[in-house]
This record gives structure tokens, sequence and C-alpha cells, in this order.
């Protein structure tokens, strides 16, 4: 059984405050990374997508990705109110062509207070 | 640009009935996914196409359940007859090769 795993949380951070949320899974063939964001009643919206190992940024986020751990994980520089959501890391099949299959995580809900 | 489009947006329905749920998908992206959410199994994918034709069905959980795609702007998705389990939050995505792009959902409550 291919697996992602997050810890649901919440997670709470205050604003302005780095939020790390991180995500292990199980498919050593896994090639492909992604990081969605759902707020509440919503639909999945994605943010950042990581292929190799390290880091990637992108405005206040940063996807990192460790193979070796079978670990990926989202930081969040500066965090707003706006953050306030839940936050899916979902894991692909080879090659960065996103039209595959993707195995989606529980979710953690991050909550940013002012 | 539309994004992807569901049909109904909020279904409710009495156990035993059947329900069709429709999704168009943005022009031009060639892979289509249905998924299902719900708080206790999360996320799941159901079933997806690439370029019309289903590819990976493993996720249809019972012979209830079936999709077509019969054409690039079109899929459906017909629970047959439908189970108060089957409620939950349905989501339809498309895919031109980057990023993944759902829809709205369409919740659906079986009673």
């Amino acid at each position: 059984q291919k697996e992602v795993e997050q810890n649901s949380g919440p997670l709470s951070v205050p604003e302005g405050a780095i939020a790390s949320l991180n995500c292990t899974y199980s498919d050593r063939g896994s090639q492909s990374f992604f990081w969605y964001r759902q707020y509440s009643g919503k639909s999945p919206e994605l943010i950042m997508s990581i292929y190799s190992n390290g880091d990637k940024e992108d405005g206040r986020f940063t996807a990192q990705l460790n193979k070796a751990s079978q670990y990926v994980s989202l930081l969040i520089r500066d965090s707003q109110p706006s953050d306030s959501a839940t936050y899916l890391c979902a894991a692909g099949g080879g090659g960065s062509s996103n039209t595959g299959k993707l195995i989606f995580g529980q979710g953690t809900t991050l909550q940013v207070k002012p | 640009d539309a994004g992807v489009i569901q049909s109904p947006r909020h279904e409710v329905t009495e156990m035993g009935q059947e329900v069709t749920l429709r999704c168009k998908p943005i022009s031009g992206h060639n892979s289509l996914f249905w998924y299902r959410q719900t708080m206790m199994r999360g996320l799941e994918l159901l079933i997806y196409f690439n370029n019309n034709v289903p590819i990976d069905d493993s996720g249809m959980p019972e012979d209830r359940f079936s999709a077509k795609m019969p054409n690039a702007s079109f899929s459906t998705l017909k629970i047959q007859p439908s189970e108060p389990r089957d409620s939950a939050v349905y989501f339809c995505a498309s895919s031109a090769g980057q990023g993944k792009y759902f829809g709205p959902g369409t919740r659906l409550t079986v009673t």
C-alpha cells in the first residue's frame, strides 16, 4: 500500500513566524512531489512542486525534498492569517509531467494566529 | 479561463437512486481525474483519463461506480445505486502536464 503520511495537526504558529509542514512517503519509486493548499469548503490549489533533492523557493514558500529519507517539507516564511488552511502533500510517479496518479496525504491544518 | 467546471455543486438524494456528476476540464488539458474526499479517508483518486482513455480505475470502490469521457471536454461519474456511505465531496481535476487544477467539487449527500 503506497502511502503519504502527514501530521493532521493543527499546527499553530503566530503571525510572522515560520511554519514547517512535513510529509513522508512510502513508495521509493515516487519522483514528483506537490503541495496543495485547501481552504475550508474549497478545492485544493497547487502551490509548490518539487522533483529533485534539495530546496525550491517560490516567494514565501520553500519546498524541501530528501529522497534518501523519503521526506518532503514545506516552509512558509512570514506566516499570515490568510495562510490558515489545510496543506496536502502528494507524491506521484516518474517524470515531472504531473499527468499521472498522485497519492495524497491526509493533510495538515495550519492555524496562523494574529 | 473558466477553470474546471463541475455540476451540480450540491446533490442530495435518497439511497438507491442514481447519481450523475459532470465535469468539463480546462480546454487543452489532456488528463482528467476524479477524486473523492471525506474526513475519514482524505482525498482518494477514483479514476483518471489520458486523451479520453481510462488509464487507471483501481480506485473505483465498487461496480456501482462508473466513469466515462466521451470527448475531450466532458466527463461523467455515475453512482448506481447510491448508498449513504457514498456521501462525500467529489472533485474533478484536469492537467496538461504541469499543475493539476481542481474543480469546485460536488458535495453529495445520500440519505
